[in-house]
């Protein structure tokens, strides 16, 4: 079954906030994760990636943070815009198991005006 | 930018009829993989390439779908017959791979599937 998964299934946060999106994961082998962001009716669309001799990464307005100890990862968005809304997926990269990309159930994301 | 090119996007075929997917990786993408994703969930892995062989296909119900890559490029993947529980999307995904992780990983827009 699945191995990934996310605290909420939704979030609403006021426009210009930040915003944190969370996930828990239970393989401790996994060596590589991976925030997708997927807007409706599209594929999902790669934001940020961290690898586990890591724990933390920064992009443009996003952070990943990861938490090997208790097997947590998260997504911050800062000044969070109309055009974020979407559902967020965390991936892990199953290094000992065919290296397979596994996905959580995912976390929408609903922004306040 | 380099996309990963999928067709038909949108298809609506009726229960026991044929329907097929059609996939063109991003140039260089060694690993190709189709998922399905079902309205509110993660996408779910049904089959992996390496080059032209399979590398997972364990999630793929074999009474019914199959997926081929010939020359290791663009890939087709088929559902015979098609049966109301397949209406979901139909999610290709091309990667690099450096040792055990998988760069680059990309998907195209997906095939809407709608089975009536």
């Amino acid at each position: 079954g699945e191995s990934v998964g996310l605290h909420l299934p939704t979030l609403s946060v006021q426009e210009g906030d930040n915003s944190i999106i969370n996930c828990a994961y239970s393989n401790s082998a996994s060596d590589y994760f991976i925030w997708y962001k997927q807007e409706s009716g599209k594929g999902p669309q790669f934001i940020i990636d961290i690898r586990s001799n890591m724990d933390k990464r920064q992009g443009q307005r996003v952070t990943v943070l990861l938490n090997k100890t208790v097997k947590h990862l998260s997504l911050q968005i800062a000044a969070t815009q109309p055009g974020d809304s979407a559902v967020y997926f965390c991936a892990e990269n199953m290094v000992n198991r065919d290296d397979k990309i596994i996905f959580g159930k995912g976390t929408r994301l609903h922004i306040l005006p | 930018e380099a996309e990963v090119a999928q067709s038909p996007r949108y298809k609506i075929t009726e229960k026991s009829q044929a329907v097929a997917f059609w996939c063109d990786p991003i140039s260089g993408h060694a690993t190709l993989y189709w998922y399905r994703q079902i309205l509110g969930q993660g996408p779910e892995l049904l089959v992996q390439f390496q080059d032209e062989s399979v590398v997972d296909d364990s999630q793929l119900p074999k009474d019914r779908f199959s997926a081929e890559r010939l020359k290791g490029v663009d890939s087709t993947l088929k559902i015979q017959p098609a049966e109301l529980g397949d209406s979901a999307m139909y999610l290709c995904a091309s990667s690099l791979k450096d040792g055990p992780i998988n760069y680059g990983y990309t998907f195209g827009s997906g095939t809407r599937l709608t089975v009536v």
